[in-house]
C-alpha cells in the first residue's frame, strides 16, 4: 500500500513569505502529525489532527498553522517566513495518533529553505 | 516537559565491531519505538516495544525497554556500512504526539 507521500519534496522562498506544505496519509489512517527537524533541535513537534480536529499543537508561534481535510490529507501553513524556518518538515500518518502500541509512519519530508 | 535523552550522540566505528546506542528519560513512556533515517529521508520505523522489560530482534538488531519504561536500548551486533544513520528513539506521550529524542548519527566505516 502506498506510503505518506509530501509535497512538494524541496522548495525555497523569501522571508516574508507563505508557504504551505501539502500530505497524503496511508489509507485508512485518520492521524497525521507534523514535525519540524532542524540540525539544531532535532524533531520538533508541531501539530496533531485527527477527522479534521486537531488535537495537540506544540510550542511553536501562531506563524505555523494547519488543517485537516475530509479524507484525511492534511496541509500546514508557515506565514510570514524567517531564516529560521528553514527546516525538513516530516508528516506522520498513524490509525490512532500517539497513544500505546500506535505506530506512526513518515513520508519524505519536506525540504524548505528560506533565504 | 518530557525528554528523551540519547547517547552517543555521535558514533563511528570499523564494519564488524558492535555498538549499543542508550535512549534515557525521567518520564515513563506507554511505548517506544526506534526509528533509522537516512539523509534527506524521513525516518523509518524499525521497531515498537511497549512491555517493561521487553527485548526485541531484528536480525542484527537488539531492542529491550526498560522495567520502568524510562529508557531503552539498541545494540547492533557486526555492524555493516548500511546500518549508517541517523538512529532515534520515540516515546507516545499518550496525548496524541511523540516526543523524540536527540538522536545518534551513526557511521560504519568499510
Amino acid at each position: 500500500k502506498a506510503g505518506v507521500t509530501q509535497t512538494p519534496r524541496y522548495l525555497i522562498k523569501t522571508r516574508g513569505q507563505q508557504v504551505t506544505l501539502s500530505c497524503s496519509p496511508i489509507s485508512g489512517h485518520r492521524s497525521v502529525s507534523w514535525y519540524q527537524q532542524t540540525p539544531g533541535q532535532g524533531l520538533q513537534f508541531l501539530f496533531e489532527y485527527f477527522s479534521e480536529t486537531q488535537r495537540n499543537k506544540g510550542n511553536f508561534p501562531g506563524r505555523f498553522s494547519g488543517r485537516q481535510f475530509s479524507n484525511s490529507r492534511s496541509e500546514m501553513n508557515v506565514s510570514t517566513l524567517e531564516l529560521g524556518d528553514s527546516a525538513l518538515y516530516l508528516c506522520a500518518s498513524s490509525l490512532a495518533g500517539g497513544i500505546t502500541g500506535n505506530t506512526i509512519y513518515f513520508g519524505e519530508g519536506s525540504w524548505l529553505t528560506v533565504v | 516537559t518530557q525528554l528523551l535523552e540519547q547517547s552517543p550522540q555521535f558514533l563511528s566505528i570499523q564494519e564488524g565491531e558492535n555498538l549499543t546506542v542508550y535512549c534515557n528519560s525521567s518520564s515513563v513512556f506507554s511505548s517506544l519505538q526506534w526509528y533509522r533515517q537516512e539523509p534527506g529521508e524521513g525516518p523509518v520505523l524499525l521497531v515498537t516495544v511497549v512491555t517493561g522489560g521487553e527485548v526485541k530482534k531484528l536480525k542484527r538488531l537488539t531492542f529491550q525497554f526498560g522495567d520502568a519504561r524510562k529508557d531503552s536500548s539498541l545494540h547492533i551486533t557486526a555492524a555493516q556500512p548500511g546500518d549508517t544513520g541517523l538512529y532515534l528513539c520515540a516515546g507516545a506521550s499518550g496525548t496524541y504526539k511523540y516526543i523524540f529524542g536527540t538522536g545518534t548519527r551513526l557511521k560504519v566505516l568499510a
